[in-house]
């Protein structure tokens, strides 16, 4: 079956500009995780979202990283006026029902912040 | 503060031979453990877990080991083989974390030479 996917693949922004990405998770996997891996670092919890439980936005580094999930399915990671420490890859995750420890990963967006 | 930590970026191991890949943590209240492999330009896939009341798991190739004690665990491949290059990322779980978020150390990247 198809597996988690993320869109773009790459994004190239200009300081000061506004970046949304996508995940589409797998479906019927009710919890939704996005991280970001900066460069020589392992993976950072952003943000998980549970059905239709509030999210636990505890490791969003700033005011200006959003995050929402329409319809408990696609999720949408928005920040706004990047800088440049904001460039990392940003991973999506979705796990099923009962086994939320074994998170599937989309392939990433890379994000450069110039 | 670096609760996971994998403190080989690197290892190099002919194939046939035994891999061991090793991860520390500090967190004494980490109640599950994960480890991931991840090719480049791909996500992270989940490779296997260990729950704190178990010392061992075994999987085919790959064994997992916790020292509570120690607060250590090791991957054990064997035999390595030259699909098995990648970077390996240890990870982690509260334990009693609402969201199962993970935890991730910085990876250690395998190369199994033929």
């Amino acid at each position: 079956g198809a597996g988690v996917s993320q869109s773009p693949s790459n994004k190239v922004t200009e300081k000061g500009k506004d970046v949304e990405l996508r995940c589409d998770p797998i479906s019927g996997h009710t919890a939704l995780y996005w991280y970001r891996q900066s460069l020589g670092q392992g993976l950072e919890f952003l943000i998980y979202f549970q059905g239709n439980s509030a999210p636990d936005k505890s490791g969003l580094p700033s005011d200006r990283f959003s995050a929402e999930r329409t319809g408990g399915s696609v999720s949408t990671l928005t920040i706004q006026r990047t800088q440049q420490e904001d460039s990392a890859v940003y991973l999506c995750a979705s796990s099923e029902p009962g086994l939320a420890y074994e998170q599937y990963f989309g392939p990433g967006t890379r994000l450069t912040v110039t | 503060d670096q609760q996971v930590k994998q403190n080989s970026p690197s290892l190099s191991v002919q194939e046939g031979r035994i891999s061991i890949l090793n991860c520390d943590y500090t967190n004494s209240m980490f109640d599950y453990f994960l480890w991931y492999k991840k090719y480049p330009a791909e996500g992270p896939t989940f490779l296997i877990s260990i729950s704190s009341i178990k010392d061992k798991n075994e999987d085919g190739r790959f064994t997992v080991f916790l020292n509570k004690s120690a607060k250590h665990l090791s991957l054990h491949i064997v035999p390595s083989q030259p699909g098995d290059s990648a970077v390996y990322f240890c990870a982690a779980s509260p334990y009693g974390g609402a969201t199962n978020k993970l935890i991730f150390g910085t990876g250690t990247l395998l190369a199994v030479q033929p």
